[in-house]
């Protein structure tokens, strides 16, 4: 079945560390999206990318990176510069050339120990 | 900037009842409004997309509607059922020049009762 996948499902981090979060996708999608959700929020969007070696900031990029090396991956890594980074992650995909609207995954929550 | 709106932040109904759940948008500059559906810990199901060509769409006991020149649209649910209970959130797409990047509203916490 096609679909988008995130791992883990639950991630724990200390202070200081970097964590890298996986998306993963096998829908043929050309754009993916990387969102946050804070408790009683919407989603606010981090990064997304269009087409491979290529992406943008959203609206909160700052203490996070991406890469998009391959049509089907779009790692996100949360780095020690994102001061508040406990909250629900999620990644999406989408068809940049027809409107179909967009895929979601399961989501990973992050918390700082 | 496109912001999106969704009133009430929450709903409670009895079983049975018809559920109206609005949202509103600054911008009517979009590309297509997307409304899905979030259980508790999970992650999006979309349920309906209107495209911004489109006044309307209907899926089973859902019907959405759009109308871009007042920057609104509606989400009905019939006859609601207790396995209705979940958030609603609605999203625009702005045009694809721009990333096709989907701006979301704080969602409507429907609870359905016995």
């Amino acid at each position: 079945d096609g679909g988008i996948t995130q791992s883990p499902k639950y991630l724990f981090r200390k202070e200081g560390q970097n964590v890298t979060l996986s998306c993963e996708q096998n829908l043929n999608h050309d754009a993916m999206y990387w969102y946050r959700q804070d408790p009683g929020q919407g989603l606010r969007l981090i990064y997304y990318s269009q087409i491979v070696n290529d992406f943008q900031k959203g609206d909160i990029a700052e203490g996070y990176s991406v890469s998009r090396e391959k049509k089907e991956s779009f790692p996100l890594t949360v780095t020690s510069a994102q001061k508040n980074p406990t909250a629900f992650y999620l990644c999406a995909s989408s068809i940049q050339s027809a409107n179909y609207g967009y895929t979601f995954g399961s989501g990973t929550r992050l918390t700082v120990v | 900037k496109q912001e999106v709106t969704q009133i009430p932040a929450a709903l409670s109904v009895p079983e049975g009842e018809n559920l109206v759940l609005n949202c509103s948008f600054t911008d009517s500059a979009i590309y297509n409004l997307q409304w899905f559906r979030q259980d508790p810990g999970k992650g999006l199901t979309s349920l309906l997309l209107i495209q911004s060509s489109q006044r309307e769409q209907t899926s089973g006991r859902l019907n959405a509607s759009l109308d871009k020149s007042s920057g609104r649209s509606t989400l009905y649910i019939a006859a609601s059922q207790p396995g209705d209970s979940a958030t609603y959130l609605c999203a625009v797409s702005g045009i694809k020049a721009a990333g096709n990047k989907l701006t979301f509203g704080g969602g409507t916490r429907v609870l359905v009762k016995p």
